[in-house]
């Protein structure tokens, strides 16, 4: 099955910064790539998702990229502000699967 | 758009028990993918429900069912309650397979 590893698992960012986390994927055949952010008590909010036939796409202050050959994709948030803390989530589901499998998550705290 | 809506949002049962979990997805939604958050395991897929029809399973042990109506509303049932059950529980819906899966603020269960 589809196995996602997440980096890093903390990050501090000065505001006004821009803030990285980087997702690879195992399933070469999964092409579609959601990014999730929760807040406390929150549900995850998609945020961004990319599809495996463009390599970026662009929503204001937030990118994702992805690199098929190599099997990864980011989330590029700039000029961060506080309320971009949270915890960041990457999915990948398997080709032709519903199931979304997720990374380890990612706490991100803007230092104001 | 109302978004996902699950009840409760907080329960406390004690082991051996049983719980039935709510859903209502978005108006037009027709599949709906049940997950449960743990600090330790993450987001972990339970199974996906789409026209009435379980569509996919995770791997959780049999105490762990679901139905979806006509409506396309879902519910979650956990038998014989154990101390390990103790997680948020989180519904998504999305239009079909391969769309976006949108979260609802999940029902958060403690077990005593």
């Amino acid at each position: 099955g589809e196995n996602v590893e997440q980096h890093p698992s903390t990050l501090s960012v000065q505001e006004g910064d821009s803030a990285v986390i980087k997702c690879t994927y195992s399933d070469s055949a999964s092409n579609y790539f959601p990014w999730y952010k929760q807040e406390l008590g929150k549900g995850p909010q998609l945020i961004i998702d990319i599809r495996s036939n463009v390599g970026e796409k662009k929503d204001q202050r937030i990118a994702v990229t992805l690199n098929k050959t190599a099997k990864h994709f980011s989330l590029h948030i700039t000029e961060t502000q506080p309320e971009d803390s949270a915890v960041y989530f990457c999915a990948a589901p398997p080709f032709g699967n519903e199931k979304l499998t997720f990374g380890t998550g990612t706490r991100l705290t803007i230092i104001p | 758009k109302a978004g996902v809506t699950q009840t409760p949002r907080y329960l406390i049962k004690t082991r051996g028990q049983q719980v039935t979990l709510s859903c209502s997805p978005i108006s037009g939604h027709r599949s709906v993918s049940w997950y449960q958050q743990t600090p330790g395991q993450g987001l972990q897929f339970l199974f996906e429900y789409f026209s009435e029809t379980q569509r996919n399973k995770g791997n959780f042990p049999g105490r762990f069912s679901g139905r979806q109506f006509s409506n396309s509303r879902s519910e979650m049932n956990v038998s014989t309650l154990e101390l390990g059950d103790s997680a948020l529980y989180l519904c998504a819906s999305s239009f079909d397979r391969n769309q976006p899966q949108h979260f609802g603020d999940g029902t958060r269960l403690s077990i005593l």
